[in-house]
């Protein structure tokens, strides 16, 4: 168990629609990330938090946003909703805003969108 | 722009054989990170193994090796002993300059018993 939490597990909505999927970080992570994995793909970055505040944006589209509130739970949020937008998105949560030294990612199970 | 190849959608083994998955990346960056991911059928993402291209020594996790050759921005991963819970889709990511993980489309790993 990483210790990071998703929810929900699985959404299934229409074109169209707006949704938002919630992440709770690993006790003591400051930073959150999103990901967005499709079908047989690697994970695409999506927009990083760190304490509150954005740190990194990728690809992420305008009809996505984000936001880290003060107890450190993350929200994604989706709008008008395409068929391509079906997807794992996945939320990771590190100690620091840099990863890659002995502040390692920790993933979520993440939430199964499908649009129909 | 930094790119990940993994050039083998599927590979297969037998159990307690060993494997090698294969990992190529493109970057004019000379200090940089490069991880391998595992994820399960649960689909959690799990670190298994992380180099900093700047130390010569290749990264060992006890069954998981890799061959970092930094000159040929290659970056394998070798799994001796396989077990039957290694199955699943590995991922190799490099880490750019500014904190993104850039990842390979993975390879799926199937161990036969």
């Amino acid at each position: 168990d990483s210790g990071v939490t998703q929810t929900p597990k699985h959404l299934i909505t229409a074109t169209g629609q707006r949704v938002t999927l919630r992440c709770s970080p690993r006790s003591g992570d400051l930073s959150v990330y999103w990901y967005q994995q499709s079908l047989d793909q690697g994970l695409q970055f999506l927009i990083q938090y760190y304490n509150g505040e954005e740190r990194a944006k990728g690809n992420i589209l305008e009809r996505f946003s984000a936001q880290q509130f003060p107890d450190l739970h993350s929200e994604l949020n989706l709008s008008s909703l395409e068929l391509g937008d079906s997807a794992l998105y996945f939320c990771a949560s590190s100690e620091g805003w840099d990863y890659a030294g002995d502040s390692p990612l920790h993933f979520g199970n993440g939430t199964r969108l499908t649009v129909t | 722009a930094q790119t990940v190849t993994q050039s083998q959608p599927e590979m297969s083994v037998q159990e307690a054989e060993t494997v090698t998955l294969s990992c190529t990346y493109d970057t004019s960056e000379s200090d940089y990170y490069l991880f391998w991911y595992k994820q399960p059928p649960s689909r959690q993402m799990i670190l298994v193994i992380r180099q900093e291209a700047y130390k010569q020594q290749n990264a060992t996790e006890n069954r998981f090796s890799v061959n970092f050759q930094k000159a040929a921005k290659s970056f394998s991963l070798k799994i001796s002993d396989s077990q039957l819970g290694d199955a699943a889709m590995y991922f190799c990511a490099y880490r750019s300059p500014d904190y993104q993980l850039i990842w390979g489309a993975g390879t799926k790993l199937i161990i036969k018993p």
